[in-house]
């Protein structure tokens, strides 16, 4: 069964904290995305990764970069946290480009 | 570039009454449409999908059809349950090669016995 694993299901951070967000996919996808999803906005793209070594940023990257070492492992990373990246963060994986995503169960950040 | 409107909830139904959630889609090309089901305390999930126009995606029971003329890709089901209770997303395909899925705001149903 395809899965897409992430680290944390629950965090709680101090503004100004390094966070480190994992996410492992166990189908060989090529492409993973990192996502944002709080109430009324709907999903919003922070970044994605069409190869390893290789990053796009999606329509919210401010704030966040990312890291893509090997293929199965996507990192979202909040340099310094601050209290508006409070938020439910998704990670998915595709075969291809604009296929189906497989997502993880999400990880809640908060942060005081 | 392309977007996706879906209508806003929340939708409250009784068990068994006929659900429809719209969709309608701006884009440029021909792209591809999805729904999305996020059940509470999981990930989104795909419920069903067309790639082309008069394409019905259907599974659970939900079915959509991709509808060109209108632009909408509407979610339905002639008979809701007590555990479709979730939140459905809209999504369409990036209207560049190498960009991705575009979703709605999303949905909640809760659906009572």
């Amino acid at each position: 069964d395809v899965k897409v694993t992430q680290s944390s299901r629950y965090l709680v951070k101090r503004t100004g904290e390094k966070v480190f967000l994992e996410c492992v996919q166990d189908m060989d996808h090529e492409n993973m995305f990192w996502y944002r999803q709080d109430p009324g906005l709907g999903l919003r793209l922070i970044y994605f990764s069409y190869d390893v070594k290789m990053k796009e940023k999606g329509d919210i990257p401010e704030g966040y970069s990312v890291s893509r070492e090997k293929k199965e492992r996507f990192s979202l990373i909040l340099e310094s946290a601050s209290t508006n990246q409070t938020s439910m963060y998704l990670c998915a994986s595709s075969l291809s480009k604009t296929g189906e995503l497989f997502f993880g169960e999400g990880s809640r950040l908060t942060v005081l | 570039g392309n977007s996706v409107t879906q209508m806003e909830g929340p939708v409250t139904l009784s068990e068994e009454a006929f659900l429809t959630i719209n969709c309608t889609y701006t884009a440029t090309g021909y792209p591809s449409l999805f729904w999305y089901v996020q059940y509470p305390g999981e990930g989104l999930q795909l419920l069903l999908k067309a790639t082309k126009a008069d394409d019905k995606g259907s599974n659970k029971g939900f079915e959509a059809t991709y509808r060109k003329e209108t632009t909408s890709f509407h979610l339905e089901k002639g008979s809701v349950q007590v555990s479709d209770s979730a939140v459905y997303f809209c999504a369409l395909s990036g209207d560049q090669a190498g960009t991705a899925l575009i979703f709605g705001k999303g949905t909640t149903l809760s659906v009572s016995s």
